[in-house]
């Protein structure tokens, strides 16, 4: 009965490698965001799709782009992984936008 | 511009006692607000939320949060603390004039004395 799930859960990289974060919902929500949490825990939205159409992308670098292949999934995906993209994203959704956000339980990337 | 701000970083309180989380927000119009709380290692689970109406919200856990407009601000309180309650708490706005993002304030680490 898994709400909002994330694959992998935790991640351990080379910098310069490409990587896909995965992300479903079962909760029948029409909205997707990703978040990323950094070392000292700071929340900071990345992306949000409604309806598979993106209507949220916050100043992250192009080397990140998300996919939504249907209203259940959203995907991230992240080219030329650099150091400073080691964090914990974050998957999460909710029924429309400005409603209450639920949150998968994390991925922990971490590149060497 | 919109903001969260959660003065206490950390905050320290012996069980059985109650509990008070300061949460002061910036928004233009009337704001939707939550209180999560994140376990360590785990995600964030929503405890209670302000979209309009009764100022005073109950939420899971035996948590409660109060709406002061005038004050610009949402606290989260436990009229008694459970060892269970030690955690990560976080205050966030939510703008739903901009796809319903959500701004997070900073946090505040919960630990909870014996």
């Amino acid at each position: 009965d898994t709400a909002v799930s994330q694959t992998p859960k935790y991640l351990v990289t080379q910098m310069g490698n490409d990587k896909s974060i995965k992300c479903e919902q079962n909760l029948g929500h029409d909205t997707m965001y990703w978040y990323k949490q950094d070392s000292k825990k700071f929340l900071k939205i990345m992306f949000s799709y409604n309806n598979k159409e993106l209507i949220i992308n916050e100043t992250v670098p192009n080397r990140f782009s998300p996919k939504s292949p249907d209203k259940a999934h959203l995907n991230l995906h992240i080219n030329s992984l650099e150091l400073g993209d080691s964090a914990v994203y974050f998957c999460a959704s909710s029924h429309g936008g400005g409603k209450e956000q639920f949150f998968g339980p994390g991925t922990r990337l971490t590149v060497l | 511009a919109q903001s969260v701000t959660q003065p206490d970083i950390h905050i320290t309180v012996s069980e059985g006692a109650s509990l008070e989380l300061r949460c002061n927000y910036s928004y233009g119009a009337t704001p939707y607000l939550f209180w999560y709380v994140q376990s360590p290692g785990q995600g964030l689970q929503l405890l209670l939320k302000y979209f309009s109406g009764d100022t005073l919200v109950q939420g899971i856990k035996g948590f409660e949060a109060e709406f002061k407009r005038s004050q610009s601000s949402f606290n989260l309180r436990k009229p008694s603390v459970h060892w269970s309650d030690a955690a990560e708490y976080f205050c966030a706005v939510a703008l739903y004039n901009q796809g319903g993002k959500l701004i997070f304030g900073q946090g505040t680490e919960l630990s909870v004395k014996p």
